[in-house]
């Protein structure tokens, strides 16, 4: 089982629609759960942080975290075209380490 | 504050050449990191320093070598580039392992886009 897992494939949404982004892992004891945002033949830009169960919002986004069902997503409302980019889901395993998926691209069509 | 720079940015090299990627960051950061990023297997690590001193190796550490100049600066050295080895690199550091958890958030360099022929 791969440490930190994306599995949706692109997803497309309507301007102004909500994008939803989930992301399981495998270590029980991460504490710690990143999401970041890449832009073509750009950087990994950190949107969000969250490291208690429950809900996270900052601004448009919002990050959710249930650590008994080890998953962590991230909602996107009101999407606009700038949030057409790829996230990557990273969480911080017992090593110090983060771990990461391989992101999921997100297209938001005007 | 620049945060994390890298140079350079773009890189040719032919097979057998040696190049080392240069690394610094501005944050007072105790921890640096190096990746790699290839379409289809996500970041990978190569080698990391969780402080001044002190390196480790990562997940893909074979063929590469590193430097912890100093708490800025982390170079990483490719010693006979291979084509395997055409890839983006990104630089990246974070504060510590520290009891704030917001000293794992990791920022990232803008990267070095490197071919090997």
């Amino acid at each position: 089982q791969k440490e930190v897992e994306q599995n949706s494939g692109p997803l497309s949404v309507p301007e102004g629609a909500i994008a939803s982004l989930n992301c399981t892992y495998s270590d029980r004891v991460s504490q710690s759960f990143f999401w970041y945002r890449q832009y073509s033949g750009k950087s990994p830009e950190l949107i969000m942080s969250i490291y208690s169960n429950g809900d996270k919002e900052d601004g448009r986004f919002t990050a959710q975290l249930n650590k008994a069902s080890q998953y962590v997503s991230l909602l996107i409302r009101d999407s606009q075209p700038s949030d057409s980019a790829t996230y990557l889901c990273a969480v911080k395993g017992r090593n110090n380490r983060l771990a990461f998926g391989k992101g999921n691209q997100v297209v938001v069509i005007p | 504050n620049a945060g994390v720079t890298q140079t350079p940015k773009f890189q040719v090299l032919k097979t057998g050449q040696s190049m080392t990627l240069q690394c610094a960051q501005d944050m007072n950061h105790n921890s640096m990191y190096w990746y790699r990023q290839d379409p289809g297997m996500g970041l990978r690590l190569i080698y990391y320093s969780a402080s001044e001193g002190t390196t480790d190796k990562g997940e893909v550490p074979n063929g590469y070598n590193v430097s912890r100049l100093n708490k800025r600066e982390f170079s990483l050295r490719l010693e006979s580039a291979a084509p395997s080895q055409t890839s983006v690199y990104f630089c990246a550091s974070s504060g510590t392992g520290g009891p704030l958890p917001s000293y794992n958030e990791q920022f990232f360099g803008p990267g070095t886009r490197l071919t090997v022929l």
